[in-house]
């Protein structure tokens, strides 16, 4: 099956520093890759998504990047905010997982992210 | 807003009692999935319902059983639990392989 791994496990920045999160995977079927933030007592929020079908895509301050030969996808945060810290978990889909074609997300570990102001 | 809703928000149980945790999505997604929380944990998948019937049920201990009434509604039926079954149980919903899966706000659960 896909195995997500997912570094580092806490980051610690500065506010108006970036942050980057890495994710690697293992199976070459997966298509999809979304990443979630939870803050402390809240449910997993989607903040971004790519398929394999693009290499970047950017949304105001967040990014995505996806290296499908290399099999890795990365979180970028410019201009971090005290607001910005939270759990940050990445995720990986295998469209077909045994015989259905709504598959599964794969999650990575978490990476707590911890903006100083 | 969550448009994937999951009550009871807290419950707290004693390891004799039976309870029901519920979901309900209006999205007219296909795959339903019920997950298990730790703290500071990656969500650990419980069962897959893909278009009401049980696709995938992750070697769940049986005092876990799910029920899909519905396309739109997930039951959790939980009987006999343990205390290290006390963590946040999500529910979340998506409508094909490589789609948004939206989770709602989740079931923060405690057995006495």
């Amino acid at each position: 099956g896909e195995n997500v791994e997912q570094h580092p496990s806490t980051l610690s920045v500065q506010e108006g520093d970036s942050a980057v999160i890495k994710c690697t995977y293992s199976d070459s079927a997966s298509n999809y890759f979304p990443w979630y933030k939870q803050e402390l007592g809240k449910r997993p929020q989607l903040i971004i998504d790519i398929r394999s079908n693009v290499g970047e895509k950017k949304d105001q301050r967040i990014a995505v990047t996806l290296n499908k030969t290399a099999k890795h996808f990365s979180l970028h945060i410019t201009e971090t905010q005290p607001e910005d810290s939270a759990v940050y978990f990445c995720a990986a889909s295998n469209p077909y997982f045994r015989g259905s074609t709504l598959g599964r997300l794969y999650f990575g570990r978490g990476t707590q992210l911890t903006v100083w102001p | 807003d969550t448009e994937v809703t999951q009550t009871p928000k807290h419950l707290v149980m004693g390891m004799t009692n039976k309870k029901s945790l519920k979901c309900e999505q209006h999205m007219g997604h296909r795959a339903m999935y019920w997950y298990k929380q730790k703290a500071k944990k990656p969500p650990e998948l419980m069962f897959v319902y893909s278009y009401e019937k049980l696709s995938i049920n992750e070697s769940v201990p049986s005092r876990f059983s799910p029920e899909c009434p519905n396309s739109s509604l997930l039951n959790l039926h939980l009987h006999a639990l343990q205390p290290e079954d006390s963590a946040l149980y999500l529910c979340a919903s998506r409508q094909g392989g490589n789609q948004p899966q939206h989770f709602g706000d989740g079931t923060r659960l405690s057995i006495l």
